[in-house]
């Protein structure tokens, strides 16, 4: 079975610092990834999608970026963090001919 | 207009009783998705259904194509289902705002 692994699972970092939250996935191969982000009081929102290494779709322009060096693996980076940026985020796999949904831990973000 | 809207936002039950989320969305679709979000934040696919009805445990999902709606009922509600219930549709997933769901013992 598929499992997902997200980390760190919690940070707090200054404005203006670098992020990088990573993702790895076991028990597949070849899966549709996606990073999400949910504010406080908010919905899940898309922000990347990758189909495959090195393919890496964005769903809203940001400070984020989003990269695929694996397979398995997906990172959400940002050079410089807001503090709009605080949030949680939700990494999420799907093996394309099943389509079930299996989320990872979450990364909860605090900017000050 | 959000493509997906779920109704109600929250939901206060006893223990015990029967339990209704409703879920419509406007955009086409292969299947939709059901998740339970727990207080700490790591997300459960409960369900992903694209048409009928599928059963699991005391929790039930129903789709309806032609008129965009689901449901996902709970049976003989607990405290523990108490949680937050996401409905997601689309290739990347348009989601629900979501229903807060509490049960009191």
């Amino acid at each position: 079975s598929q499992t997902i692994h997200q980390w760190p699972a919690t940070l707090v970092q200054p404005v203006g610092s670098p992020l990088s939250l990573e993702c790895t996935v076991e028990g597949t191969s070849n899966p549709n990834l996606y990073w999400y982000r949910q504010a406080a009081g908010r919905g899940l929102q898309l922000l990347f999608y990758s189909v495959g290494i090195g393919q890496i779709s964005s769903e809203v322009p940001q400070n984020l970026s989003a990269s695929r060096p694996q397979d398995r693996q997906f990172i959400l980076s940002s050079k410089k963090l807001l503090l709009s940026d605080s949030g949680f985020y939700l990494c999420a796999c799907q093996r394309e001919e099943i389509g079930e949904l299996f989320f990872g831990e979450g990364s909860r973000l605090t900017v000050l | 207009k959000n493509e997906v809207e779920q109704s109600p936002q929250n939901l206060t039950a006893q223990e015990g009783e029967f339990i209704t989320i409703n879920c419509s969305y406007s955009v086409g679709i292969s299947a939709l998705h059901w998740l339970q979000q727990h207080p700490g934040g790591g997300i459960v696919s409960l369900f992903m259904l694209s048409s009928g009805k599928k059963k699991h445990g005391r929790l039930i999902a129903t789709i309806n194509i032609q008129e965009k709606h689901s449901s996902l009922h709970i049976t003989a509600s607990h405290p523990r289902d108490s949680a937050v219930y996401i409905c997601a549709v689309g290739n990347q997933f348009y989601f629900g705002t979501g229903t807060s769901l509490t049960v009191i013992p």
